[in-house]
Parts: structure tokens; C-alpha cells; sequence
């Protein structure tokens, strides 16, 4: 099992620029989210998924957009990138999200960044 | 905003002896889990603690949670070299009825041969 993995690993785009990150998981799992990492702030949730065709906010949610089309996969797209969005970008699973079962499976990260 | 707040931020010991962070949080929770991250790396679990336990080990780790106090600490006992890492809380506090987790902001652990 790959577990989960994420595309690309590094990506430099200009203000205003489009792009989307793709994770993939092949554990069969039913929650899937994307954090953002920054110097110091820890780890932020983006949106997360319940399920294949579900969405919902997270905590930083602005200025992206996420689709599950597939159980599998899980894409994060910023439409217009700005500078405050350079980071590293986490994609997790889990299997039910059950309380007391819920330990999340990370990808390896993606590095963003934004001029 | 951050549910889990780690401390210290930063933590240098010598091999062999044995290190502890602490982590706080504000609201009710579910589980408290702890993660490891080395540099340049995704997160991996360590170990999860439910609400309704007090104290819990794995291998090396020892992981107590007092939830009248809202807080937990991990101890890594006879640290390695291969320990160093950021270490972070994260608390799952089923507000909306889905399992989601808030983390911390990290302890940076560096153990010297």
C-alpha cells in the first residue's frame, strides 16, 4: 500500500495563478482533509470530506476549493494564489472518524509557493 | 483557532534521558492524540488517548491526560537520536458530529548524541 500520497511535492506560481493539488489514498478510508502548515501556527484544517461527494469548511477555508469525486481522492484548487498562501499543504485519511478510532494517515506534504 | 497548546516550545536534552511535553486545551474533548513530525515531513501518529482514560503506553511512550485540568503530557523515555522531531497535540472535539482534529503548535524536540 502506497498509503496516502500527494502531487506534486513542490510548486512555485505567480499572484493570481490557478492550480490544483490532488491526494490520493488507497486505505478505503471515508475522511479525508487538507491542513496548511505554516512557520510556528502548527497545523490548520482547510476542508475535509465525510465522504465521496461531501465537502465541508474548515477552519481556513478561504480562497479554496476542494472536490471528492472519487472515495480515493481528495483535490484541493486555488483559483487566484496570493503571497499568504505560501505554505506546505498536508492531505490526511481516516477510516470512519470515529471518536476513539480516528487516527489521521498523512501524505507527505506539498511546498507552495507564492510570488 | 488553536485547541492544543504545547510546552515547551522547544526541548534539548542528551541521549538516554528522558523528555516531557505538556499540551493544553480549552473545550471538551472526545480523544487527545499525539503526533510526530520529522523535518520536512507528514505527521505520523503516535498515540490516542480517550476521554474517559488517564494514562496510556506505547513502546517508549507514556501518555497521561487529566481532563479536569484540560491537559495531557507525552513522556519519551531513554530518548534516541532518532527521536529528534517536532511533537503535536491534537484534540478531537466532534463539535459539528464529524471527527476533526485542532493541533497545537508543536514542541520541537532536538536529542544530542
Amino acid at each position: 500500500n502506497a498509503g496516502v500520497t500527494q502531487t506534486p511535492k513542490f510548486r512555485v506560481l505567480k499572484t493570481g495563478q490557478s492550480m490544483t493539488l490532488l491526494c490520493a489514498q488507497d486505505m478505503n478510508h471515508e475522511y479525508m482533509y487538507w491542513y496548511r502548515q505554516d512557520p510556528g501556527m502548527g497545523l490548520r484544517l482547510i476542508h475535509y470530506s465525510v465522504g465521496e461527494g461531501t465537502t465541508a469548511k474548515g477552519e481556513v477555508p478561504d480562497g479554496y476549493n476542494v472536490s471528492r469525486l472519487k472515495k480515493q481522492n481528495f483535490l484541493l484548487g486555488l483559483e487566484s494564489a496570493a503571497p499568504s498562501q505560501t505554505s506546505v499543504y498536508f492531505c490526511a485519511s481516516t477510516p470512519l472518524g470515529l471518536a476513539g478510532y480516528n487516527e489521521q494517515f498523512f501524505g507527505p506534504g506539498t511546498r507552495l509557493t507564492v510570488l | 483557532s488553536q485547541q492544543g497548546e504545547e510546552d515547551p516550545q522547544a526541548l534539548s536534552i542528551q541521549e538516554g534521558e528522558n523528555a516531557t511535553m505538556n499540551c493544553s486545551y480549552k473545550t471538551s474533548i472526545n480523544n487527545l492524540q499525539w503526533y510526530r513530525q520529522n523535518s520536512g515531513r507528514g505527521l505520523v501518529h503516535l498515540i490516542l488517548i480517550r476521554s474517559n482514560e488517564r494514562e496510556k503506553h506505547s513502546g517508549r511512550l507514556r501518555v497521561t491526560l487529566d481532563t479536569s485540568k484540560k491537559s495531557s503530557s507525552l513522556l519519551i523515555t531513554a530518548s534516541r537520536a532518532a527521536d529528534t522531531a517536532s511533537y503535536f497535540c491534537a484534540t478531537d472535539n466532534m463539535n459539528s458530529g464529524y471527527s476533526t482534529l485542532t493541533f497545537g503548535k508543536g514542541t520541537m524536540l532536538l536529542v544530542s548524541p
